[in-house]
């Protein structure tokens, strides 16, 4: 039971260049979600995806895309990537019973130059 | 819009003392969590508050709710340097997908 997992874990990207970041979850939750961690600002939801099918914008949503491609899997895209993107990306995923809590991956580490 | 903060934003304590993080949020919410995020790594869930009153301890971190005063605390008693790391707390976003709205975290410190 792998629970989260992430790829890649390192990524350095030049201005302009596109990538995506992969997530997948083996616990069979059916709300999944991107977040962005920049230093002093703790967590910031990007998109989130309450139900295989369904996305929605969260806090940050402008330069990137998400795609749920299945239940287990959400998928974040930078089309155009700027050096205010830099960050590290984590995906979460979660259960949408009583507890909620959402349980999450490693991490991306994503530098744009 | 559900807001969350937490103080004190870091937090440098010697091993041995007892203290506690505060944990504020603007709008109702029947739900708090509080993780741990160690250097460098993920976040790992500590405790899962769901009503009011609620109280959680784990070792030396006792976490509880007021969902009135719309406030969660994270006790440490007597400190050890293995806590060190930094906390956040995160409140459910009522009438959504289980969104959680994260404060911006408590940078603890524990020194000898």
């Amino acid at each position: 039971n792998a629970g989260v997992t992430q790829t890649p874990k390192f990524q350095v990207l030049k201005t302009g260049q596109s990538m995506t970041l992969q997530c997948a979850q083996d616990m069979n939750h059916n709300s999944m979600y991107w977040y962005r961690q920049d230093p002093g600002m703790g967590l910031r939801l990007i998109y989130y995806s309450a139900s295989e099918g369904t996305t929605d914008k969260g806090e940050v949503p402008n330069g990137y895309n998400v795609s749920r491609l299945n239940k287990r899997e959400f998928s974040l895209r930078l089309e155009s990537a700027a050096p205010s993107q830099t960050s590290v990306y984590f995906c979460a995923s979660s259960y949408r019973g009583r507890r909620g809590e959402q349980y999450f991956g490693p991490g991306t580490r994503l530098t744009v130059t | 819009e559900l807001k969350v903060e937490q103080n004190p934003l870091f937090l440098s304590m010697q091993e041995g003392k007892n203290y506690t993080i505060y944990c504020n949020y603007s709008t109702t919410s029947d739900r708090l969590y509080w993780y741990r995020q160690d250097p460098g790594k993920s976040l790992e869930s500590l405790f899962v508050l769901l009503s009011n009153g609620a109280v959680k301890q784990e070792g030396r971190l006792m976490a509880s709710l007021d969902t009135k005063a719309r406030l969660s605390t994270l006790h440490i008693t007597a400190a050890v340097h293995d806590l060190s790391a930094t906390y956040f707390c995160a409140a459910l976003d009522t009438g959504t997908a289980s969104k959680l709205t994260f404060g911006t975290g408590t940078r603890l410190q524990v020194t000898l």
